[in-house]
């Protein structure tokens, strides 16, 4: 595996499930960042990560949480969504905070 | 004055031509610029950075720095129907290294 990836590609979830997005970064990056990007709509940064240490959150609700193992791996834990949470997920990584970002291919997420 | 804005488009031209896409920036960013190009449905892919004064080339591709003025460009050499996708202007924040903007995006179309 190379670059940034991300599993699932697509999930459908109803509104009291509970599920999780993993993103895994082979760059050796010590940053990751999630951000959600609904229709017609521009990037929002949700979380950022630097050294497994979150460093920023966007005000995102409870409902998502995030976890950072290690600087490879980035999970955002998913319960009781709504359907305006329905959106293109992506991760991404970057050497340090500041620097260039990669992005995974995102998850297509669907809440029902 | 958001952080980094970008007009939305669509910017239409002709194939073969130089497409230019602009971007104007606030004094809360970095002196570090990405420009990313994003298909539909897809995730955004880093085409080039600049962090100097002045011009940066790389292939087709040439990216503007003008830091009197405050904005920067990319500007397209022979333009492709390949190359029809929205183009995100990001930066990193000034006073809070964790921070990263991106324009809303200008959607180009190159017609054949």
């Amino acid at each position: 595996e190379t670059g940034v990836t991300q599993t699932p590609r697509h999930l459908v979830m109803g509104m009291t499930n509970k599920k999780s997005l993993k993103c895994e970064q082979h760059l050796g990056h010590n940053a990751m960042y999630w951000y959600k990007q609904s229709a017609k709509k521009p990037l929002e940064l949700m979380f950022v990560y630097n050294f497994k240490e979150q460093t920023e959150n966007n005000s995102v609700p409870s409902r998502f949480s995030p976890e950072c193992p290690n600087s490879s791996h980035l999970f955002l834990h998913l319960h009781t969504l709504q359907p305006e949470d329905s959106a293109l997920y992506l991760c991404a990584s970057s050497q340090d905070t500041g620097y260039e970002q990669y992005f995974g291919p995102g998850t297509r997420l669907t809440v029902t | 004055q958001k952080e980094v804005e970008q007009n939305s488009g669509p910017l239409s031209v002709p194939e073969g031509a130089i497409a230019s896409l602009n971007c104007t920036y606030s004094d809360r960013v970095s002196q570090s610029f990405f420009w990313y190009r994003q298909y539909s449905g897809k995730s955004p892919e880093l085409i080039m950075s600049i962090y100097s004064n002045g011009d940066k080339e790389d292939g087709r591709f040439t990216a503007q720095l003008n830091k009197a003025s405050q904005y920067v460009s990319l500007l397209i050499r022979d333009s492709q129907p390949s190359d029809s996708a929205t183009y995100l202007c990001a930066a990193g924040g000034l006073y809070n290294f964790n921070k990263f903007y991106f324009g809303s995006g200008t959607k180009l179309n190159v017609k054949p």
